[in-house]
């Protein structure tokens, strides 16, 4: 089984819809982190989360909201979504306070329709 | 913030031939470099870092060299063979704001037998 599991793998949905991903990890790791993949563009923070009580915005945060539930699983949430936010969607962890490994799960392809 | 440029975003060599692919970052703060390789429909795994305190390192036909002066560093992959074949992603961070890396767009290597 993954480390890191990202569900659903891939979603179609409507403008205006509300989506949720969600992330969960075996690693045992307090720091989750969902990033935003889109071609020629890399990768770009959308969120993280250094423990359970703590919710950082990452570069493109505008549009989306998260939830840490627990210390293995952090969601991603789309409240209404639209065409730009189809792209493929990772979530990752490290247990580094310096910056070290990034750990991700295999993304989670979404198309806004 | 950072902002870090990768070249070329394309890149196709004979199989035993070497690779070489060059980012350039803007914060000269900036202190640590990963690079992670990207499989077909996996999510990014890091191949190999650098921290500021080095110039070069190696791992087995991988190498990475940075170059802090001119605020460039860059993978090197000798010997190439077909598994080579995926998106490389090189990235620059603070190491003590922990993982908030910032990726450059990626470059998709093509080795052909």
């Amino acid at each position: 089984d993954a480390d890191v599991t990202q569900t659903p793998r891939n979603r179609i949905t409507k403008t205006g819809k509300r989506i949720m991903l969600e992330c969960s990890q075996t690693k045992g790791h307090d720091r989750m982190y969902w990033y935003r993949q889109d071609p020629g563009l890399g990768l770009q923070l959308i969120y993280y989360s250094f423990d359970v009580k703590d919710i950082n915005k990452g570069e493109i945060s505008d549009g989306y909201s998260v939830s840490r539930q627990a210390q293995a699983k952090f969601s991603l949430s789309l409240e209404s979504a639209i065409p730009n936010q189809t792209a493929l969607y990772f979530c990752a962890t490290s247990n580094n306070i310096m910056a070290g490994e990034l750990f991700f799960g295999e993304g989670s392809r979404l198309t806004v329709l | 913030g950072e902002n870090v440029e990768q070249h070329p975003s394309t890149l196709s060599v004979q199989e035993g031939d070497s690779a070489v692919i060059k980012c350039t970052y803007s914060d000269s703060a900036s202190n640590y470099f990963p690079w992670y390789k990207q499989e077909l429909g996996k999510g990014p795994q890091l191949i190999i870092d650098i921290r500021s305190n080095v110039g070069e390192k190696k791992d087995q036909r991988i190498a990475v060299t940075l170059n802090k002066t001119a605020k460039h560093f860059s993978l090197h992959i000798t010997e190439t063979q077909p598994e080579d074949s995926a998106v490389y992603f090189c990235a620059a961070s603070l190491q003590a704001a922990g993982n908030k890396l910032t990726f450059g767009g990626g470059t998709r290597v093509l080795v052909k037998p």
